[in-house]
Order: structure tokens, then C-alpha cells, then sequence
């Protein structure tokens, strides 16, 4: 049982690349949410999705761009990379009253 | 905005010592939850407590919501080494869990 499965695990970028972070679940659930985590500042969220074609913003959601076009995937895009989006990325999904986490993906923006 | 403030923010103790992490905020939740986080890992649901002075307790962690539920706190009694990682305090709103907010965290540390 996968459960959440983000990939890649570790990525460089230089400063105005472009990427996209993927975040698939096996749960069938249908709300999945991305995080942030910095140092000394907890999780922050991003995006999120209430289900297959439905995304709205989070707390901190410029420089992001998310879609939903199944239940199974939420990609999260960098569309211009930018030091201060160097972190520690989770997604997320969430049922019954509890988020089921991956297990992260590290960004590094030189 | 919602916020939650973790207290403190660093612990390190001794295996055997009791101790207690605190969070706090000026709004309503409608629960709280706590998380651990270990190193390389997204973090796990420890517990949720829904009702105001609810206590909940699993093994050797206390967990209670304040009457108002606008704080809570964890309580470890007797930590252990495998006690050792990121605690994080997380409040659901009325919007919605897909939107919980977390507090900073108290990263804790028991030395054998």
C-alpha cells in the first residue's frame, strides 16, 4: 500500500527554471492539498483540491500552479524558479479527519 | 488569519524526564490535532481532540484541548530515545481539514 508518493525525492534548480513536482495517491481520497516547510515556520499551504477538476489557493500559493485532472494525481509547477522557494515540499491528501502525508521532496533554488 | 504558536521551540532532555509542549492561538478551532515528524518523513497523526477539555491519553502522551479549544498541550511522561523527533500542533477551522494550519513545531530531543 503506497498511500502518497511524491517524486523526485531531491532536486537543484537554477534561479528562472521551470519544474513540476508529482504527488500520487492509491487512497481514493478525494482532497489533496501541497505544503511547504521551512525552518522555524511549520507547514504552509500552498494549493489544494477538493477533487478531480476543482483546485483553489492556500496561504502561500505565487509562484505555484496546480491541477487536478484525475483523483489519483495533483502536480504541483514551478513556472520560474526562485531562491525563496528553496524547501521542503509535502503533499497531501486528507479524509476522516486526518492528512496523510508523503514522505517529501527537497528543492534547492541556486 | 489563523495562527498557532508552538512553545518551546527546542527540548532537549534526558531519558526518564517528564515534559510538556504548549500551543496556543487567539482563535477558535473546531479540533486540534498533533503530528510527529520523523527525519526524511511527512508527519503522522498522533491524535485529535474535538471537544474543549478533552483529554486524550496514548501510552505515555497526555494530549488535552483547552475549554475555549483555542490551545492545547502534550504531555510526555518518562521520555525514551524513540520519543525523539519534530512534534507539530495543527488546528482544522470550520472551512474545512483540507485547509488546516500548523503551528512552527518544538523539535525534541532525549538523550539516553
Amino acid at each position: 500500500n503506497a498511500g502518497v508518493t511524491q517524486t523526485p525525492k531531491f532536486q537543484v534548480l537554477k534561479t528562472g527554471q521551470s519544474m513540476t513536482l508529482q504527488c500520487a495517491q492509491d487512497m481514493n481520497h478525494e482532497y489533496m492539498s501541497w505544503y511547504r516547510q521551512d525552518p522555524g515556520m511549520g507547514l504552509r499551504l500552498i494549493h489544494y483540491s477538493v477533487g478531480a477538476g476543482i483546485t483553489d489557493q492556500g496561504e502561500v500559493p505565487n509562484g505555484y500552479n496546480v491541477s487536478r485532472s484525475t483523483t489519483e494525481d495533483f502536480p504541483l509547477r514551478l513556472l520560474s524558479a526562485a531562491p525563496s522557494q528553496t524547501s521542503v515540499y509535502f503533499c497531501a491528501t486528507f479524509n476522516t479527519g486526518e492528512l496523510f502525508f508523503g514522505e517529501g521532496s527537497r528543492l534547492t533554488v541556486l | 488569519t489563523q495562527l498557532l504558536e508552538q512553545s518551546p521551540q527546542f527540548l532537549s532532555i534526558q531519558e526518564g524526564e517528564n515534559l510538556t509542549v504548549y500551543c496556543n492561538s487567539s482563535s477558535v478551532f473546531s479540533s486540534l490535532q498533533w503530528y510527529r515528524q520523523e527525519p526524511g518523513e511527512g508527519p503522522v497523526l498522533l491524535v485529535t481532540v474535538v471537544t474543549g477539555g478533552e483529554v486524550k491519553k496514548l501510552k505515555r502522551l497526555t494530549f488535552q484541548f483547552g475549554d475555549a479549544r483555542k490551545d492545547s498541550s502534550l504531555h510526555i511522561t518518562a521520555a525514551q530515545p524513540g520519543d525523539t523527533g519534530l512534534y507539530l500542533c495543527a488546528g482544522e477551522g470550520f472551512a474545512g481539514g483540507f485547509k488546516t494550519i500548523f503551528g512552527a513545531g518544538t523539535r525534541l530531543f532525549v538523550k539516553a
